[in-house]
């Protein structure tokens, strides 16, 4: 079984300031991660993935995440954000078959 | 023009009616995916297809069903719709596990469906 937790549901940030959207999982096997962006009113689309070999992985954007295996996370960062980047953001799971989680709603403050 | 297409975009449709969502896709990918949105929820797997011959229930599969009837085309179907169907349903494609791409799902736009 697999799960994935996304703490906080909605996150404000100042244009221009850095931000961390968190993201832990569980599973009982080796599985990928992701994180997915859906912009307002478009579908989802891939920012960035971990498969193997570095744990930081660098995405669209200017977005990066890092996996800690240890502390089974998968947080995602951007040092500057800008108006564009208002979106939902949702951390996946899986080999297969994903899972999402319920997605953290990204708010830039101009 | 779209990898991932879906049809029709935005549906109202009453209690009880049999409705069809559609899904296309270019990409030549194998393996298909339903899921719903709902506020709150994230993304929820109703069924997914690995092949045209391969079908399986998802997480929340009851009171839907699907057809996949070529590589490129996977419909979902809702027998009697009921109010709290009422949410948004995307369609996603993907290589097999170890393809060139890694898992990555291709996302359609969505169907915005609203059950009165």
């Amino acid at each position: 079984a697999q799960s994935v937790t996304q703490l906080d549901s909605q996150v404000p940030v100042f244009e221009e300031a850095p931000v961390e959207l968190r993201c832990n999982y569980s599973s009982s096997v080796s599985v990928y991660l992701f994180w997915y962006v859906q912009y307002p009113n478009q579908g989802l689309q891939l920012l960035l993935k971990y498969l193997s070999g570095s744990t930081l992985v660098k995405g669209i954007n200017g977005f990066e995440a890092e996996f800690n295996k240890s502390q089974t996370s998968f947080h995602l960062r951007k040092p500057s954000v800008h108006i564009s980047d208002t979106a939902e953001y949702f951390c996946a799971v899986g080999y297969e078959k994903l899972t999402f989680g319920t997605g953290t709603r990204l708010t830039i403050i101009p | 023009d779209a990898d991932v297409t879906q049809t029709p975009r935005n549906r109202i449709t009453k209690t009880g009616k049999r409705i069809m969502l559609e899904c296309s896709q270019t990409k030549g990918h194998d393996r298909m995916y339903w899921y719903r949105q709902d506020p709150g929820l994230g993304l929820r797997l109703i069924y997914y297809s690995f092949d045209v011959k391969d079908i399986n229930k998802g997480e929340i599969s009851d009171g839907y069903s699907v057809s996949r009837q070529a590589q490129a085309k996977f419909s979902l179907s809702l027998e009697s719709a009921i109010p709290n169907q009422t949410a948004l349903y995307f369609c996603a494609t993907s290589e097999p596990a170890g393809g060139a791409s890694g898992e990555t799902q291709y996302f359609g736009p969505g169907t915005r469906l609203l059950v009165l």
